[in-house]
C-alpha cells in the first residue's frame, strides 16, 4: 500500500531554515509527480510546490518561490522541501502528497512547522 | 495565484442532495479539466473524492459526483449521511503557476 511519511518538522526563529523529508513506499516513485501543500493552523490548504518525476519539472506558490525548493532522491525514494528565510506565515502543517491525474491521490500525515521567536 | 471561491458552509438534512460550487476564471478551472475535490476531517489529512472533475477514486462512494459549468466546478452529494460532516475543498491546475485549491467548505448534517 501507499505510504507518505514526512519528517524534520519543528520550530524555528523567523528567518531561520528548515529541510522537511517525505519517505515513499508502496508505488513506483520515479514514475510518479509529487507535490508539497500545506495547512495553517485552522485554516484551509495551500498548495505549495510540484516536481515531476524526474525532478525536470518544478513549480512553486507565489508565497514560496524563490524561499523554498523542491527537490527528490530517485533512488532513495525521498521528497525534500527546503525552506529559507521561514517567516510567521509559514506555519503549518506540511503534507507530502502523490500526484496522479493532476490531482493528489494520497497524502502523508503530515509534519508541523512553527516559525516563533 | 488567488484562491478559487467557494461558499463557506453547507448544511442539510440525512438523506437530501447538496452541491458545493468553485469559481475560478479561464486560467484554471475554465481553461482545463485538472479539477479535483477532496474531503478532510478534523485532525486528518485529505482524501481525494474527485479527479478530472468528475472521476471518482476507487474505493469512494457513488454518492459523490463532480461536474463543470464555463468557469465553475460542481460537487454534489447525494443521500446525505452523518459521516460526510467534513470540509471539502476544490483544486484545479492553473496556467499561472501550477495548481489553486478553493477556501474549502464546511459541509454540516442537520
Amino acid at each position: 500500500q501507499v505510504q507518505l511519511v514526512e519528517s524534520g518538522g519543528g520550530v524555528v526563529q523567523p528567518g531561520g531554515s528548515l529541510r522537511l523529508s517525505c519517505a515513499a513506499s508502496g508505488f513506483t516513485f520515479n514514475s510518479n509527480g509529487m507535490h508539497w501543500v500545506r495547512q495553517a493552523p485552522g485554516k484551509g490548504l495551500e498548495w505549495v510546490a510540484y516536481i515531476g518525476y524526474d525532478g525536470a519539472h518544478k513549480f512553486y506558490a507565489d508565497s514560496v518561490r524563490g524561499r523554498f525548493t523542491i527537490s527528490r532522491d530517485n533512488s532513495k525514494n525521498t521528497l525534500y522541501l527546503q525552506m529559507i528565510s521561514l517567516r510567521a506565515e509559514d506555519t503549518a502543517v506540511y503534507y507530502c502528497t502523490k500526484d496522479s491525474a493532476w490531482s493528489c491521490d494520497y497524502w502523508g500525515q503530515g509534519t508541523l512547522v512553527t516559525v516563533s521567536s | 495565484q488567488s484562491a478559487l471561491t467557494q461558499p463557506a458552509s453547507v448544511s442539510g438534512s440525512p438523506g437530501q442532495s447538496i452541491t458545493i460550487s468553485c469559481t475560478g476564471s479561464s486560467s484554471d478551472v475554465g481553461g482545463y479539466n485538472h479539477v479535483s475535490w477532496y474531503q478532510q476531517r478534523p485532525g486528518k489529512a485529505p482524501k481525494l473524492m474527485i479527479y478530472e472533475v468528475s472521476n471518482r477514486p476507487s474505493g469512494v462512494s457513488n454518492r459523490f459526483s463532480g461536474s463543470k459549468s464555463g468557469n465553475t466546478a460542481s460537487l454534489t452529494i447525494s443521500g446525505l449521511q452523518a459521516e460526510d460532516e467534513a470540509d471539502y475543498y476544490c483544486n484545479s491546475y492553473t496556467d499561472s503557476v501550477g495548481w489553486v485549491f478553493g477556501g474549502g467548505t464546511k459541509v454540516t448534517v442537520l
